[in-house]
This record gives structure tokens, sequence and C-alpha cells, in this order.
């Protein structure tokens, strides 16, 4: 079983719309939860993380962890044309490496 | 702001070929990795050195070797380049390895085997 899963499908949302991407992961000692942003043809950048559990808000973006479901959630408000991109979410997994989801591709139109 | 600079951007090689791929940071980090990103499969780890000295495989090791050339250069050889080689490779670097300490990334080189 893979550290993380993250369905890849791409999502398409109106200029405003609230954007909302999940994944899982498979180990209840995980405790380091990234998210990522990657803009075509550059490499990720680091948008938000939590430690443990619980809801971590940075501007426009939230991230939320749920331990007892093993569940890690990303939600943008009012979404932007600037935040088309591809979002990952990542883990500390085991030997301390970062495992990652395989991302989702937001399109946000105007 | 250089951050992690990786040459070159884009490269093709025939089966067979060899090339090493270059990697450097100025944010004197401990920590540096190679991912492969390949459409469907997401970021996956090739070799990581957790510090100065020190390098391990990762997720998919087989067909590539690394070298920590100092604190700041961290580079990954192709001795045989396969067409399954074809990605796009990108290097990172962290504080540590451990916790919340994040990676930062350079723009990655594109990579087509023929």
């Amino acid at each position: 079983q893979k550290e993380v899963e993250q369905d890849p499908g791409p999502l398409s949302v109106p200029e405003g719309a609230i954007v909302s991407l999940n994944c899982t992961y498979s180990n209840s000692a995980f405790q380091y939860f990234m998210w990522y942003r990657q803009y075509s043809r550059k490499g990720p950048e680091l948008l938000m993380y939590t430690y443990s559990s619980g809801n971590k808000e940075d501007g426009r973006f939230t991230a939320q962890v749920d331990k007892s479901s093993k569940y890690i959630s990303l939600f943008i408000r009012d979404s932007q044309p600037s935040d088309s991109a591809t979002y990952l979410c990542a883990t500390r997994a085991g030997n301390n490496r970062l495992a990652f989801g395989k991302g989702n591709q937001v399109v946000v139109i105007p | 702001n250089a951050g992690v600079t990786q040459t070159p951007k884009f490269q093709v090689l025939k089966t067979g070929q060899s090339m090493t791929l270059q990697c450097a940071q100025d944010m004197n980090h401990n920590s540096m990795y190679w991912y492969r990103q390949d459409p469907g499969m997401g970021l996956r780890l090739i070799y990581y050195s957790a510090s100065e000295g020190t390098t391990d495989k990762g997720e998919v090791p087989n067909g590539y070797n690394v070298s920590r050339l100092n604190k700041r250069e961290f580079s990954l050889r192709l001795e045989s380049a396969a067409p399954s080689q074809t990605s796009v490779y990108f290097c990172a670097s962290s504080v540590t390895d451990r916790g919340n300490s994040p990676l930062h990334f350079g723009n990655g080189t594109r990579l087509t085997v023929t």
C-alpha cells in the first residue's frame, strides 16, 4: 500500500468557487503533512504544512488533517485563475523520506 | 535568490549513452534529494543524501548513481540510459530530513531517451 494516495483526476472550477482536494495516508504514525503547488514547467513549492491533526489556515487556503480517518484535505476559497496549478499532498513517511501523492491538476476558469 | 539550480534544463540522449545531471543549492541545507516525475506516477524518490558524506537509495534507484560532491552539490548519473528513464528529474534540498523541514525544489531537467 502506498504511503499516501491522491486520486489524480483533473478539476475545473469557475473563478470564485471553493476548491476541495483530498488525500488518504496509510500509517497512523505519520505526523507531518504538507501540500505543494506546482505550476506548469516548474518545480513544486511548499504551500502549507500541518502537524498531527486539526486545521491550519493561511489566507484563502486551509489544510485539514483527520487522523481518525487518515484523511488530509486542502481547501481554496474564492479561487483565482492564478491558483491554476497541480497540487500534491505529501507526508513524512518511513526512513524520514517525503512521500508524495500523484497530484491534482486544478484549472480555475475566469 | 538562486535556491536550487539544476543543469541542464533539457537533454536528449540515445539509448546507452551516459550523462550526469547537476544540482547545486545555496541555502546551506544539509539534505538533498533526486526525484523523477512521470505522468500518472507522481514524484518518486530516486536517491537522497541526508547529510554531506551519506547517500541512500529511494524508491526507484535502479539505473542511477549519485554523488554528494560537497554540502552544496548533489549529482545524478545515468550510466547507460534507457527509454524508461525518459522523465522530468527534480533535485530538492532541505535543512534536515526530519519532521516538517520542507523540501525546496529546482525547476527540473527534462530528459528524453530515444
